[in-house]
């Protein structure tokens, strides 16, 4: 079946720090591959997607590049603020596979001062 | 313009009951999923809708069910409430065919006491 392996958080940073979340992913097709941020009591936001191999999908500083040799999307930011605080979700979906994305559980972010 | 939007807020239940969630698609979007995410984890795949048929479902017993209404309007619906259930539901809502762009809403927070 289909999975999403992320890092385990929390992951403490303090301000300005460099960031990388692991992400890895389990597929029996060919899948497009997500990040989704969750600030605390709202929904899910797209953040960046990349659709095929070698693409990097960036947004907001941030930014991930779908490696299919490795079958990996890892997150990185190069300086994170204190307003980047979320939890952080990988995600997948395959290309002819409908609307069922497969998330990974997620990673809490905390930047701190 | 308005995003999906999602209703109630919050809301408790007891073990045994029935609940009916709601959700409302971005203005153009025909296509409505519905995730369950407990606490902690990453969400889950329950439903995907549109022209008012299923077509998707994870792997979710039968006491949840959904439909879709003219306008594009959808409810999740779950009977005999159990413990288990407790969980924040989210609706995403898409154009149809752009499954790579999937928009949440804010989600229904269900405690099952």
């Amino acid at each position: 079946g289909n999975s999403v392996t992320q890092m385990e958080g929390p992951v403490t940073l303090s301000e300005e720090a460099f960031l990388t979340i692991n992400c890895t992913y389990t597929a029996t097709g060919y899948p497009s591959l997500f990040w989704y941020v969750q600030y605390p009591g709202e929904g899910l936001q797209l953040l960046l997607k990349a659709t095929k191999a070698d693409d990097k999908g960036s947004n907001k500083g941030f930014e991930a590049t779908y490696r299919k040799e490795t079958t990996s999307f890892h997150l990185e930011k190069g300086s994170v603020q204190v307003s980047d605080s979320a939890v952080y979700f990988c995600a997948l979906i395959l290309t002819g596979g409908g609307n069922k994305l497969t998330f990974g559980t997620g990673t809490q972010l905390k930047v701190e001062l | 313009d308005a995003g999906v939007t999602q209703s109630p807020t919050h809301l408790i239940k007891t073990r045994g009951q029935h609940v009916t969630l709601r959700c409302s698609p971005i203005s153009g979007h025909k296509s409505v999923s519905w995730y369950q995410q407990v606490l902690g984890q990453g969400p889950q795949f329950i439903f995907q809708y549109y022209e008012k048929e299923e077509r998707g479902r994870g792997n979710f017993p039968d006491r949840f069910s959904a439909r879709q209404f003219p306008n594009y309007s959808s409810e999740l619906n779950v009977n005999a409430l159990l413990l288990g259930d407790s969980a924040l539901y989210l609706c995403a809502s898409s154009l149809v065919g752009r499954d790579h762009e999937q928009f949440f809403g804010p989600g229904t927070r269900l405690t099952v006491l």
